[in-house]
């Protein structure tokens, strides 16, 4: 069963406009969250992580997400868009604290038009 | 620099030949795993490792060996590679807990 959703495989949206970028998920533990960006021809970089507590999490280059339990979401924004934010955006989920598995979302290609 | 290296950045080869992808990183990380990424279907785990000499299977470990014979090094090894392993191959680790994971920069392969 799939762990995490992302809808939307690509998103458009104009230079200095609101991101918005979808990440559903099902666990039957606490879920521990990740939004991971990956610039062309590199690897993947951690823009931020909800584990416990504050459920809005602020990560780097302007990005927060907002973990909802009751919705199972935990969607991506911005809200001004960069040129520099395109790229391919992925939501990773961890089971609990525990080590061990990363499940990935297929990825949210973000394209920003001047 | 804290980081995860891997070798080769690109590789093409032949249809069974024996290959291995290193992956080491430099933070004393337990955890350590790989991934492959393919277009539209994201990030699928291949194998991953808690510690030295713990390894267990991820989503996709047909086709693939590992081993963590040291913290530090976590081969990929492809025995006899085909086509539908062509694919772009990444390495993370992480520390028990709550971490982030750091990944490497990937090796693209292709199989002929």
């Amino acid at each position: 069963a799939q762990s995490v959703t992302q809808l939307g495989s690509h998103v458009s949206v104009s230079e200095g406009a609101l991101v918005l970028l979808r990440c559903n998920y099902s666990s039957s533990v606490p879920p521990y969250l990740f939004w991971y960006v990956q610039y062309p021809n590199q690897g993947l970089q951690l823009l931020l992580k909800y584990t416990t507590g504050a459920t809005l999490v602020k990560g780097i280059n302007g990005f927060e997400a907002e973990f909802k339990k009751s919705e199972t979401s935990f969607h991506l924004t911005k809200p001004s868009a960069h040129m520099s934010d395109a790229a391919e955006y992925f939501c990773a989920l961890k089971r609990g604290s525990t080590l061990g598995r990363l499940y990935f979302g297929r990825g949210t290609q973000l394209t920003v038009w001047p | 620099e804290a980081q995860v290296t891997q070798n080769p950045r690109y590789l093409i080869t032949v249809t069974g030949k024996k290959l291995t992808v290193t992956c080491s990183q430099n933070m004393n990380h337990e955890y350590m795993s790989w991934y492959r990424q393919d277009p539209g279907l994201g990030l699928r785990q291949i194998y991953y490792s808690m510690n030295v000499e713990v390894t267990d299977k991820g989503d996709v470990p047909e086709g693939y060996k590992v081993s963590r014979k040291e913290k530090r090094n976590f081969p990929l090894i492809l025995e006899s590679p085909s086509p539908n392993q062509t694919s772009l191959y990444f390495c993370a680790s992480s520390f028990q807990g709550d971490y982030g994971y750091t990944f490497g920069s990937g090796t693209r392969l292709t199989v002929v």
